[in-house]
């Protein structure tokens, strides 16, 4: 079967750094994403990564290993409005995209 | 700049009774979708259209009814509600192929049925 799963809670600190891991399992592949959901808000596209490695943009970085299924979303220099939920997402060999259920990231001063 | 906009916002129901949820792009996309999210679940596909006249199921269809009439459009309807599509239902729409991916979301649609 197709399956994603991420933490469902974590806890950092103003200022500090953080990693979001994501594990898959789907019928083929064709590429991971993240998006960022505030409370009460839409999902908002935040990364894609479909070959090996590390992508950054700005203060947000995403990496992708293939052979393991796993992918992180690392967030540096923390602040109060990064807090919400991220979204982890595969893409299977049909171009569907199949989703984790997502991890609270709670920002403390 | 609207991109995708969702119409109700919000909507109560008692059971039985029937709505169509309004979804509309202005971003000329090829593919919409509509995905309900539920507390501790990711979000699911309930149907979605590869361009206009076509629909299809995804994950979880049954109760729902979708028409695509029109490019820009994409409707969502619920002909007799149940309890258990309480819910908020997001709209999307995305380019075709690996740009499925990067899916742009409406603002959502908060459905509660009594």
């Amino acid at each position: 079967g197709q399956n994603i799963d991420q933490p469902t809670e974590m806890t950092a600190t103003e200022g500090a750094i953080v990693q979001i891991n994501c594990t898959y399992q789907t019928s083929g592949f064709n590429g991971l994403f993240w998006y960022q959901q505030h409370a009460g808000e839409a999902p908002t596209f935040l990364s894609y990564n479909v070959l090996d490695g590390l992508e950054e943009k700005g203060r947000f970085s995403s990496f992708l290993s293939r052979s393991k299924g796993y992918s992180y979303l690392l967030l540096k220099e923390l602040q109060m409005k990064d807090s919400a939920s991220y979204l982890c997402a595969a893409m299977d060999s049909n171009y569907q995209l199949i989703w984790g259920a997502g991890t609270k990231l709670i920002i403390k001063p | 700049n609207a991109g995708v906009t969702q119409t109700p916002k919000f909507r109560v129901l008692k059971t039985g009774q029937s709505m169509t949820l309004l979804c509309a792009q202005d971003m000329n996309h090829e593919y919409m979708y509509w995905y309900r999210q539920d507390p501790g679940m990711g979000l699911r596909l309930i149907h979605y259209s590869v361009g206009e006249g076509t629909t299809a199921k995804g994950e979880v269809p049954d109760g729902y009814n979708v028409s695509r009439l029109k490019k820009q459009n994409f409707l969502l309807g619920l002909e007799s509600a149940a309890p258990s599509q309480t819910s908020v239902y997001f709209c999307a729409s995305s380019l075709p192929g690996v740009d499925t991916g990067e899916l742009f979301f409406g603002e959502g649609s908060r459905l509660t049925v009594l």
